[in-house]
């Protein structure tokens, strides 16, 4: 079972890089999110998309933009990689309606020098 | 506004004792709550969720928590830790507005000693 699926699950990156990061899920859920973990602080919610077609911005929506391709992907783009971006990024999904688990892939580590 | 609180940042217990993890909450009406789990280098693995039905919550892997209202918390317990329960474990609260909002604490990193 694959469920979420996030790729890169590293990255490397020197500040002004661009980066797409791609997010794919399999349960045939409607809601996509993505976070971001730094230490100490638990997950953070960058953008979501609450079905296909829309996306919103979260807590920490600055310098990312999103794209949902299609009901199974959900990508991020970091236009003009910061050091302060370097975290690890999470990608979840989950049914529609208020109060449902959200199911999260492994994560992507990305590093900006 | 909803928040949620992990008053230990970590825990250290010995293979075979009780776990127990504390999470606080606050919340402006019923809240839904959950447990999530993470080992290193992988992603949040949902442990239990409470939704108002009853305040003891069974989970996966011999975790339970219990919702109590009067005291705003949330723990988690398990009655005999073993050595693959070392982890991180995130109290998360929902939003309950909206979209599907979850709000995290900042998380208790479980040891477990031989």
């Amino acid at each position: 079972n694959a469920g979420v699926t996030q790729t890169p699950k590293f990255q490397v990156l020197k500040t002004g890089q661009s980066m797409t990061l791609q997010c794919a899920q399999d349960m045939n859920h409607n809601s996509m999110y993505w976070y971001r973990q730094d230490p100490g602080m638990g997950l953070r919610l960058i953008y979501y998309s609450a079905s296909e077609g829309t996306t919103d911005k979260g807590e920490v929506p600055n310098g990312y933009n999103v794209s949902r391709l299609n009901k199974r992907e959900f990508s991020l783009r970091l236009e003009s990689a910061a050091p302060s971006q370097t975290s690890v990024y999470f990608c979840a999904s989950s049914e529609t309606g208020l109060n449902q688990p959200q199911h999260f892939g492994d994560g992507t580590r990305l590093s900006i020098l | 506004a909803q928040s949620v609180t992990q008053l230990d940042s970590h825990v250290s217990v010995s293979e075979g004792t009780p776990v127990l993890l504390r999470c606080n909450y606050s919340s402006s009406y019923s809240p839904s709550l959950f447990w999530y789990v993470q080992h290193p280098n992988k992603g949040l693995q949902l442990l239990l969720k409470y939704t108002s039905a009853a305040t003891l919550v069974k989970g996966i892997n011999g975790f339970e928590a219990e919702f109590k209202k009067s005291e705003t918390s949330f723990h988690l317990t398990k009655p005999s830790a073993h050595m693959s329960d070392a982890a991180e474990y995130f109290c998360v609260v929902s939003d309950g507005r909206g979209y599907n909002k979850l709000i995290f604490g900042a998380g208790t990193r479980l040891a477990v000693h031989p």
